[in-house]
């Protein structure tokens, strides 16, 4: 398998723009994740699917944020409209089970200027 | 779901040296797992090592755990410029996602 794909890889836009992130977890995964990471608040759960529905959205910051899971090969992170504090590295990761080991993918770094 | 807090938050070595790091949490777990993250990269799963084990090796990593003492500690031995990274642990409940801490950022200087 060639382990969770995200794209696109980097990300630049202007304050205002939607931007989508997309994700693939690995065939078979059951649970996918959707994190955030920056320096000053470390590595935060947004939200996560279990089976394609959401189970826990309590991690996304506002309603500029939404994720969708249409089917069980593909996600996608909504931002919109973006905004410069959004700026942060987005990762995806998919497993068996939420609390078992969890396959990262490389991370969008997103750019809001 | 609970997090991890790792200490140190910063360790700096010299190669072949040991690296420790440790990891407390609050609550009753099902397993505790160790992460390391690359520069840039996403985190990548070490371990994991059940709550009626106490010890588990994986090459030149060895992971302790004391579930009275709600704590786990990390070992790699004879550390490498390589193993430079960010350590996280992430403690695994019965129910509920993980959840991860700040980590320990470990230098290692050849």
């Amino acid at each position: 398998d060639a382990g969770v794909i995200q794209s696109p890889r980097h990300e630049v836009t202007e304050m205002g723009q939607e931007v989508t992130l997309r994700c693939k977890p690995i065939s078979g995964h059951d649970y996918l994740f959707w994190y955030r990471q920056t320096m000053m608040r470390g590595l935060e759960l947004l939200i996560y699917f279990n089976n394609n529905v959401p189970i826990d959205d309590s991690g996304m910051p506002e309603d500029r944020f939404s994720a969708k899971m249409p089917n069980a090969s593909f996600s996608t992170l909504k931002i919109q409209p973006s905004e410069p504090r959004d700026s942060a590295v987005y990762f995806c990761a998919s497993s068996l089970s939420p609390i078992y080991e969890q396959y990262f993918g490389p991370g969008t770094r997103l750019t809001v200027t | 779901s609970q997090q991890g807090e790792e200490d140190p938050q910063a360790l700096s070595i010299q190669e072949g040296e040991n690296a420790t790091m440790n990891c407390s949490y609050k609550t009753s777990i099902n397993n505790l797992q160790w992460y390391r993250q690359n520069s840039g990269r996403g985190l990548v799963h070490l371990i994991l090592i059940r709550s009626n084990e106490r010890e588990k090796h994986s090459g030149r990593l060895r992971v302790t755990l004391d579930t009275s003492k709600k704590s786990s500690s990390l070992l790699i031995t004879a550390s490498r410029a390589a193993d430079t990274a960010s350590y996280f642990c992430a403690p695994g409940g019965s129910q509920g996602n993980l959840i991860f801490g700040k980590g320990t950022k470990l230098s290692v200087k050849p």
